[in-house]
């Protein structure tokens, strides 16, 4: 299996400023075959399922607000939150969707200073 | 617009079985697949398998043997049975499909608390 891990486990961020993740996986997720990294961004909300942010390492799903981007390729990524607002507040996990069974990180909790 | 609507919490005894359904709307059922997706209290997530719109299974080693997903295509449901219940399959149980081009998970269900306890 593919593992993940994500760092900080948590981090606290004042509005507007940027927050960064990094997501790791233990064998490279891209495929050669399409050029492209196996790699997505979800966030959770307390009490809601995850939502989609990132696919493809860096292509923001469709409404997600541009102060979210994802960048890197092969085992080492990072999300961006480029202006923390107070909606961000959530945990974010990254997933690797290269090779079954798909995995996930144990997810950075993100909060307001 | 895509709905998944999962069915009620559960309460189950150790070495029960439980059967927990997702009725889809808004989006061809028939040409995806599901998947499911648990994550135990205050804990992360974990993906348990798929099922293809042909009806073929993956399931996560982890739940090889003890898990069968399933499908009904006349009423868009798909179901999440386990058997065999453990005080630690206490989880939300969520269902989640790919409506894209890869198997990133784009929509989701809101979840089925499952409880095992004695």
């Amino acid at each position: 299996d593919i593992a993940m891990t994500q760092s900080p486990d948590s981090l606290t961020v004042s509005l507007g400023e940027r927050a960064t993740i990094s997501c790791k996986s233990s064998q490279s997720v891209f495929f050669t075959t399409n050029n492209k990294d196996h790699l997505a961004w979800y966030q959770q909300k307390p009490g809601q399922p995850p939502k989609l942010l990132i696919y493809w390492a860096s292509t923001r799903y469709s409404g997600v607000p541009d102060r979210f981007s994802g960048s890197g390729s092969g085992t080492d990524f990072t999300l961006t939150i480029s202006s923390l607002q107070a909606e961000d507040v959530a945990v974010y996990y990254c997933q690797q969707y290269f090779h079954t069974p798909f995995t996930f990180g144990p997810g950075t909790r993100v909060d307001i200073k | 617009q895509v709905q998944l609507v999962q069915s009620g919490a559960e309460v189950k005894t150790p070495g029960a079985s439980v059967r927990v359904s997702c009725k889809t709307s808004g989006y061809g059922f028939t040409g995806y697949y599901m998947h499911w997706v648990r994550q135990a209290p205050g804990q992360g997530l974990e993906w348990m398998g798929w099922i293809s719109p042909r009806e073929a299974t993956n399931y996560a080693p982890t739940f090889q043997g003890r898990v069968t997903m399933t499908r009904d295509t006349s009423i868009s449901t798909a179901y999440l049975e386990m058997n065999s219940l453990k005080s630690d399959d206490t989880a939300v149980y969520y269902c989640a499909i790919q409506l894209g081009t890869s198997w990133y998970l784009d929509h989701w269900g809101r979840g089925t608390l499952v409880i095992v306890s004695s």
